[in-house]
């Protein structure tokens, strides 16, 4: 597609559900970040996938929260008996390279806002 | 510790006004340096990149600056519209690859424009 996909927009699940939340990054694009943006608070890094490399984990908060990406294109988040505190946006970006290593364009999708009640 | 830190935390300006955002930097070894504009509800979208190298790029009313030396950057937004409400973030990616690719982001200057 021509951009960053998230689904769904809005989720509202009660204590202790599971969720999954899905991103369609851009076609060809080889690198995968997952953000999470609290109230107030700057994006935190959670996981970033590049290629077929092995994904960088460090940003994932416990080991309730796992993410794939199948077939180096879509991803699914999910985060196991969700807690109030995990309630924020979560964001997805992709980027034809590494971004870090390279000056092309990162785009990020429209992001989830997840509520846990 | 890199870290990127941005003010004015929030402003309020009226419109057609200019105002400038800062954002200052200790992220070694440098790649480049982006702002973002992020709507309320929406994901951050590009402005502009900056290498090491560049002074200053534009994008439109926004125009962006890097004093690599010092290591800080602005951003300035000429005759302001009501549309330029939003957060703008800047963001910091460290010259080395493999992990997160290296972003480091500041928490952002939220932007309300008033008429």
């Amino acid at each position: 597609g021509a951009g960053v996909s998230q689904s769904p927009s809005n989720k509202v699940t009660e204590k202790g559900k599971d969720v999954e939340l899905r991103c369609d990054p851009i076609s060809g694009h080889t690198a995968l970040y997952w953000y999470r943006q609290s109230l107030g608070q700057g994006l935190e890094f959670l996981i970033y996938f590049q290629g077929n490399s092995a994904p960088d984990k460090s940003g994932l908060p416990s080991d309730r929260f796992s993410a794939e990406r199948t077939g180096g294109s879509v991803s699914t988040l999910t985060i196991q008996r969700t807690q109030q505190e995990d309630s924020a946006v979560y964001l997805c970006a992709s980027s034809l390279v590494g971004a870090g290593v390279s000056n092309y364009g990162y785009t990020f999708g429209s992001g989830t806002r997840l509520t846990v009640v | 510790k890199n870290q990127v830190e941005q003010s004015p935390q929030s402003l309020i300006i009226l419109e057609g006004k200019n105002c400038t955002l800062q954002c200052n930097y200790t992220v070694s070894p440098f790649s480049n340096l982006r702002w973002y504009k992020q709507d309320t509800g929406r994901g951050p979208v590009s402005l502009t990149i900056m290498t090491f190298s560049e002074n200053t790029k534009s994008n439109g009313r926004y125009t962006a600056t890097l004093d690599a030396d010092t290591k800080q950057s602005s951003l300035h937004i000429t005759a302001s519209q009501l549309s330029d409400s939003a957060s703008y973030i800047c963001v910091v990616s460290e010259a080395l690859g493999g992990s997160q690719g290296n972003l480091i982001f500041g928490k952002g200057t939220k932007l309300s424009v008033k008429p």
